[in-house]
């Protein structure tokens, strides 16, 4: 079946160094793609997304890279600030489907001091 | 700009009991979801509406109803609540259903059943 993982379920770094947080998907179908923050208590707020005729995309401070070949998505987030401490979701859905984005289940980004 | 606000925040409920949680959003979106969100879980579906006037189940729609009482609210009610619904459960709105474009979240209602 389909499925939206990320490699590791916490992450910490070092304030001012660079994050990366990674997601694998499944379904070959899948051409759109999206990340969410989510802090303690608060619903998941957009990021960024990305459609599968680029694979790359930039925002403010944050990098979303899309690997097809290897169904691989990656998120990256320069100079990590105590704000960004959150936990971080991907999703995907086949354009134009009925089906609704599917979200993986987070990775817990810790910045520390 | 309110966004998608959700009420209650917070609610405890014996096992049998039933409610209606509220949401309504203010952006003009066509389309509106509930999710639940359990540890480790990530964000399930648990029914859609995609315009005013239809609904749909997602992936886990036991146990819950839903009705779009017009093109901002959109509710989910529990009839019979059970331990196994202890969750958090976020609204979210779309500009459309079938189009690449972000979904809103309100910030949720913690339940619990006991």
């Amino acid at each position: 079946g389909e499925s939206v993982g990320l490699h590791l379920p916490t992450l910490s770094v070092q304030e001012g160094d660079n994050s990366i947080i990674n997601c694998a998907y499944s379904n070959s179908a899948s051409d759109y793609f999206i990340w969410y923050k989510q802090e303690s208590g608060k619903g998941p707020q957009f990021i960024i997304d990305i459609r599968s005729n680029m694979d790359k995309r930039q925002g403010q401070r944050v990098t979303v890279l899309l690997n097809k070949t290897v169904k691989h998505l990656s998120l990256q987030i320069a100079a990590t600030q105590p704000g960004d401490s959150a936990v971080y979701f991907c999703a995907e859905k086949p354009t134009g489907s009925a089906r609704q984005l599917t979200f993986g289940s987070g990775t817990q980004l810790t910045v520390l001091p | 700009n309110a966004g998608v606000t959700q009420t209650p925040k917070f609610q405890v409920l014996k096992t049998g009991q039933s409610m209606t949680l509220q949401c309504a959003q203010d952006m003009n979106h066509n389309s509106m979801y509930w999710y639940r969100q359990d540890p480790g879980m990530g964000l399930r579906l648990i029914y859609y509406s995609a315009s005013e006037g239809t609904t749909d189940k997602g992936e886990v729609p036991n146990g819950y109803n839903v009705s779009r009482l017009n093109k901002r609210e959109f509710s989910l009610r529990l009839e019979s609540a059970a331990p196994s619904q202890t969750s958090v459960y976020f609204c979210a709105s779309r500009i459309t259903t079938g189009d690449n474009s972000p979904l809103h979240f309100g910030n949720g209602t913690r339940l619990t059943v006991t």
